[in-house]
């Protein structure tokens, strides 16, 4: 089956612009998770869903930064007025929660290069 | 709050020699305890987990680990690793087995040498 896919791949913004960043999950994957990794670091947390239930949003860095997932299914994280410190890659992750092993499946990232 | 530490930055192995990345964690309970392996514009493929039971655990691709409660370590082995396996390996702890947001090392980056 299809993994987790996140849309666009690379994106450049100049500062101040908003972003929209996609992330479409495995599909019947109940949580869904993204984290930021700055160049030459590990992923770091950023905010989780269980199903539209937004559960933790402590990892976001400031009140630009914005995640929503409606329907339970597809996530956007936004970031508004963007600044150069948002250049980093944004992961997306979803898991099938309540199968016991919770491993976390990761797309390939959106690139977002602050100009 | 956890936390994780990977002391090695870069790593250089021969091509057929053997491979230990290590990991220490900082957490109060037991941890849930994550190797990802991450390649050039890939995203994290998890190679191994420890829950619970067995301290020895073995992944994909030929690796395991070690959790060792002691040391507060996790770390990862593989007895000959191959040109494929260079790439960039994270440790990884989560509180709730990863059905909450996972803390990440900062990687090792392994290099193989023909």
């Amino acid at each position: 089956g299809a993994g987790v896919s996140q849309s666009p791949r690379y994106k450049v913004a100049k500062r101040g612009q908003d972003v929209a960043l996609r992330c479409d999950p495995i599909s019947g994957h109940v949580s869904l998770f993204w984290y930021q990794q700055a160049l030459g670091q590990g992923p770091e947390f950023l905010t989780y869903f269980q199903n539209e239930a937004q559960l933790d949003k402590s990892g976001l860095p400031s009140d630009r930064f914005f995640a929503e997932r409606p329907e339970g299914s597809v996530s956007t994280l936004k970031i508004q007025r963007t600044q150069q410190e948002d250049s980093a890659v944004y992961l997306c992750a979803s898991s099938l929660v309540g199968q016991g092993s919770y491993e976390q499946y990761f797309g390939p990232g959106t690139r977002l290069t602050v100009t | 709050a956890q936390s994780v530490t990977q002391p090695d930055i870069h790593i250089t192995v021969s091509e057929g020699a053997s491979l230990e990345l290590r990991c220490n964690y900082s957490y109060g309970a037991t941890p849930y305890l994550f190797w990802y392996v991450q390649s050039p514009g890939q995203g994290l493929q998890l190679l191994l987990k420890y829950f619970s039971g067995d301290t020895l655990v073995q992944g994909i691709k030929g690796f395991e680990a070690e959790f060792k409660r002691s040391q507060s370590s996790f770390n990862l082995r593989k007895p000959s690793v191959h040109w494929s396996d260079a790439a960039e390996y994270f440790c990884a702890v989560g509180v709730g087995g990863g059905a909450d947001g996972l803390t990440f090392g900062k990687g090792t980056h392994l290099i193989i040498q023909p």
